[in-house]
C-alpha cells in the first residue's frame, strides 16, 4: 500500500485562486520532506525542502511567497499555490525519506488553472 | 548544463529484446544513484539503486562508471509491461535530494 498520500488528486481552479496540496507520511515519520514538480515531458524539478518545525528551504528560482510550505506535524506537509495563474499548471509531487536509498512518493497532484 | 542528462528515446523494441540507455550526470561529488520508473500520469517508483560494482535484478542490470561520470541501463527479455519513462536519479549528499533526469522513453511492441 502507499505510504505517502496526496490530495488532492487533481484539482481545477481559476485564475487567481490559491490552491492547497496536502503530503501524507502514513506510518512513519518524515521531519524532512520534498516538494517537485513536473512539467509534461520533462523532469521533476525540486521545489523545496519541507523541515517539520521550521521554514522550508527553496530551491533556486522558486518564489517562496508564492509557494507556501507548512509542515505543521511529523506526518504532513501542504504546499499552498498562491494566486495560481496558467502557467503554475503542472503535477505536483511530494516525496519523503525514510534513509538515504529510500524515498517515498507521493502519487501526485495533477493542477490544472484555467 | 543539466545536472543529469538523458537521451530521450523513444526506444522502440519487440518483446523479447534487449535495450539499454544511460545518462550522465555533471557533479562529480555526487554519491548515490538509482533508477527510477515513472509510467504515464504515475509518480516515479524506484527500479533499483546503482552501485560502482554494477548490479542485477532479474532482467534489468545498472552499471556505475564514476570516471566518466554515467550509469547505464539494460533490460534484457523486454516485455510489454516495461514500457515506460525511466529516470536517471543523482543524490548529491547526505540530504536526500534528489537531481532527476527528463528521463528516456521505452516502448515494448508485441
Amino acid at each position: 500500500g502507499a505510504v505517502v498520500s496526496q490530495h488532492p488528486s487533481w484539482v481545477i481552479c481559476k485564475s487567481g485562486t490559491s490552491v492547497k496540496i496536502e503530503c501524507r507520511s502514513l506510518d512513519f515519520q518524515a521531519t524532512t520532506m520534498f516538494w517537485y514538480r513536473q512539467f509534461p515531458k520533462q523532469s521533476l524539478m525540486l521545489m523545496a525542502t519541507s523541515n517539520e518545525g521550521s521554514k522550508a528551504t527553496y530551491e533556486q528560482g522558486v518564489e517562496k511567497d508564492k509557494f507556501l510550505i507548512n509542515h505543521a506535524s511529523l506526518t504532513l506537509s501542504t504546499l499552498t499555490v498562491t494566486s495560481a495563474h496558467p502557467e503554475d499548471s503542472s503535477f505536483y509531487i511530494c516525496s519523503a525519506p525514510l534513509g538515504i536509498e529510500t524515498q517515498y512518493f507521493g502519487p501526485g497532484t495533477r493542477l490544472l488553472v484555467l | 548544463r543539466k545536472e543529469v542528462e538523458q537521451d530521450p528515446g523513444p526506444f522502440n523494441v519487440p518483446e523479447g529484446a534487449t535495450v539499454a540507455f544511460n545518462c550522465t550526470y555533471s557533479n562529480s561529488a555526487s554519491q548515490s544513484f538509482f533508477w527510477y520508473r515513472q509510467d504515464c500520469r504515475k509518480e516515479p517508483k524506484l527500479l533499483m539503486s546503482v552501485y560502482s560494482s554494477g548490479n542485477e535484478d532479474g532482467r534489468f542490470t545498472a552499471q556505475l562508471n564514476r570516471a566518466s561520470q554515467y550509469i547505464s541501463l539494460l533490460i534484457r527479455d523486454s516485455k510489454l509491461s516495461d514500457s515506460a519513462t525511466y529516470l536517471c536519479v543523482v543524490s548529491r549528499s547526505n540530504d536526500y535530494k534528489l537531481s532527476f533526469g527528463a528521463g528516456t522513453t521505452v516502448t515494448v511492441r508485441a
